[in-house]
């Protein structure tokens, strides 16, 4: 079946623009995590959706970031007044159940780039 | 300090060498254990999944979990250039969603 996709897969923009990154989890996937990769770093955990609880955005670095999900579908990452330092690959992850032992599976990732 | 400490390499090896990637951790909380696989431009892929100590094999992989060290292990056994790829150490706690990962070692096996 599908994996996770995510689009755009690159994405350059100015400082200051606002973007705005997409991700479709596998059909059946309760659970949606969005994470971010800076050259030389591990995965930065971001936000995390379960079904229809409140999301955990414990991991937004700034209020310039912000996440939603309709439902158990499809999820966007917005970024708000881009800033150099926000260039990375995000990365999106769902998984079957609630749990961080539920394999997560992962989409190829949006390469961002602020100039 | 870091919750997960991974040596980012590079590591370089010959084809058929035994490869050893490590992570040291600081949560004694931590009961789950993975270890990702990440080719260049691809999302992460789980290689294999321990739970709180022991060793688990499959196939040419080996994962190990010292909880008393707080030290995990990845073994690949006669290594192949297909194995060239970056691993990621991640772990999470019982009942937690969080995942936290590794920085990640990149690895080459030359042919």
């Amino acid at each position: 079946g599908a994996g996770v996709s995510q689009s755009p897969s690159n994405k350059v923009t100015e400082k200051g623009k606002d973007v705005e990154l997409r991700c479709d989890p596998i059909s059946g996937h309760t659970a949606l995590y969005w994470y971010r990769q800076s050259l030389g770093q591990g995965l930065e955990f971001l936000i995390y959706f379960q079904g229809n609880s409140a999301p955990d955005k414990s991991g937004l670095p700034s209020d310039r970031f912000s996440a939603e999900r309709t439902g158990e579908s499809v999820s966007t990452l917005t970024i708000q007044r881009t800033q150099q330092e926000d260039s990375a690959v995000y990365l999106c992850a769902s998984s079957l159940i609630e749990g961080a032992h539920d394999t997560q599976y992962f989409g190829p990732g949006t390469r961002l780039t602020v100039l | 300090q870091k919750e997960v400490e991974q040596d980012p390499g590079p590591l370089s090896v010959p084809e058929g060498a035994i490869v050893s990637l490590n992570c040291t951790y600081s949560n004694s909380a931590f009961q789950y254990f993975m270890w990702y696989r990440q080719y260049s431009r691809k999302g992460p892929e789980l290689l294999m999944y321990t739970y709180s100590s022991g060793n688990k094999e499959d196939g040419r992989f080996t994962a190990q979990v010292d909880k008393s060290s707080k030290y995990i292990s990845l073994f690949i056994r006669d290594s192949q250039p297909s194995d060239s790829a970056t691993y990621l150490c991640a772990m999470a706690d019982t009942g937690g969603f969080k995942t936290i990962f590794g920085a990640g070692t990149r690895l080459f096996v030359k042919a």
